[in-house]
């Protein structure tokens, strides 16, 4: 059973656009929602983060978009740069677990 | 700010044969430790996981006997990987957790297996 799942698999965007990275979630209990950026060769690095108490989080050319209802939560990213080419991985957790669920991954390609 | 070592970087071993990885977390107080295996196909599969209350406590088809782990405290921890065939291989990711939620991970340590 695959709790989060992200979409797409892979993503290309020119230099300067937005990369929308979209994520779901099947767990009504999952309340802290991280996005983590992970290069080739590298572990996973703590992105942008948003709890289910707010429907937007913002850092810099990052956002979170988080819609609770429908169990949808989507990434941003504005002025796309090819340095930002990595592969974007969706994460959830619950108020006192302290595993992580993670989807599949984004694999965003920005071209300049 | 919040830095999570791992030790060494990238190992080769024959089949059959054990490593052990290492794990520090530096400049803050973890909660939790978890480690993950990140296979080719980049999905990451929770191997087992040690919290300030609990013991290590392992998932489902990973055990003590395979991956033994040990850590005197939440801020150093060695996971062995023992009798290490090609269904082993892989990216062994630590994952410290500071305060409630966040959790920071180290760069992994990759396992080939010949």
């Amino acid at each position: 059973q695959q709790q989060v799942r992200q979409s797409p698999q892979s993503l290309t965007v020119w230099e300067g656009e937005t990369a929308i990275l979209n994520c779901s979630y099947e767990n009504s209990a999952f309340d802290y929602f991280p996005w983590y950026q992970q290069f080739p060769g590298e572990g996973p690095a703590l992105l942008i983060a948003i709890r289910s108490v707010s429907d937007k989080k913002e850092d810099g050319r990052f956002t979170i978009f988080f819609n609770k209802r429908e169990k949808k939560l989507s990434l941003h990213i504005t002025d796309s740069q090819p340095g930002d080419s990595a592969t974007y991985f969706c994460a959830a957790s619950a108020a006192g677990n302290y595993k992580y669920v993670f989807g599949a991954g984004t694999r965003l390609k920005v071209i300049a | 700010g919040a830095l999570v070592y791992q030790y060494p970087r990238r190992t080769i071993c024959k089949s059959g044969t054990s490593m052990r990885m290492e794990c520090q977390a530096v400049g803050f107080q973890a909660t939790s430790v978890a480690w993950y295996r990140q296979s080719p196909q980049k999905t990451f599969e929770l191997i087992a996981l040690s919290t300030v209350n609990s013991a290590i406590k392992y998932e489902q088809n990973f055990t003590q006997e395979k991956f033994p782990i040990s850590h005197p405290n939440l801020s150093f921890s060695s996971m062995t990987v023992l009798n290490a065939y090609l269904e082993d291989r892989g990216l062994y990711l630590c994952g410290a957790r500071l305060g409630g939620y966040e959790q920071y991970f180290g760069p992994g340590t990759r396992l080939t297996v010949l």
